[in-house]
């Protein structure tokens, strides 16, 4: 069973459009994040949920907007795609949202804005 | 602000060839110091967890340490297996977040 699942894991569309990103754990973990990992490889968090509460939300634009329905389950809207959103997106869940935490992370979605 | 920087960006080794892996750190108040490992194509994985200077952990062939600055993932004759990047990572404040360093990228040649 996969502990965090994303789809799709590929995405590949034209600027302007809309895309949206769904997350899954199965862990019974409390928080779940959504990490952005650049073409450098260099993971940066984007926002965080905690039991569907919004924790973190970083300096990131309004054309992204995260969704967690509930705890098992953090999705991510992203409204008139650029061509710098290209990266890939990583899900992660952890047990509570503090600070010393393992995160378990997602296999990623590989999205590229033509 | 807090920081996390890792060197070298990409390390090759022949298979045997032991090597240490750097990540130094500034952070206001340590919380712990954590190491992944990303296969291509997937997540990163946990390896390690660190909270205080002169602590040591091992797996395998592995071996972090810290200290009050920096911390090293040791790898002691290694395997082509063993071919992965390593990132390290610090959590800011007490939200979870955590600032990770832009990995080091190992390639273990047999």
């Amino acid at each position: 069973d996969t502990a965090v699942s994303q789809t799709p894991k590929y995405l590949v569309t034209q600027m302007g459009n809309d895309k949206s990103i769904k997350c899954e754990q199965n862990l019974g973990h409390d928080t779940m994040y959504w990490y952005k990992q650049d073409s450098k490889k260099f993971l940066k968090i984007m926002f965080s949920y905690n039991n569907k509460e919004l924790i973190i939300n970083e300096t990131v634009p309004n054309r992204f907007s995260p969704k967690s329905p509930d705890k098992a389950h953090l999705n991510l809207h992203i409204n008139s795609l650029e061509l710098g959103d290209s990266a890939v997106y990583f899900c992660a869940s952890s047990r509570k949202g503090g600070a010393a935490n393992v995160l378990t992370f997602g296999a990623g979605s590989r999205l590229t804005v033509l | 602000e807090d920081q996390v920087t890792q060197s070298p960006e990409a390390l090759r080794l022949q298979e045997g060839e032991s090597s240490s892996l750097n990540c130094s750190y500034t952070v206001s108040g340590l919380r712990g110091l954590f190491w992944y490992r990303q296969d291509p194509g997937k997540g990163p994985e946990f390896l390690f967890t660190l909270y205080s200077a002169g602590e040591e952990k091992e797996k395998e062939r592995l071996k972090a340490t810290l200290t009050k600055k920096e911390s090293f993932l040791h790898i002691t004759a290694p395997k082509p297996e063993d071919s992965a990047t390593y990132l390290c990572a610090v959590p800011s404040g007490n939200t979870g977040k955590l600032i990770f360093g832009q990995g080091t990228t190992l390639q273990v040649k047999p």
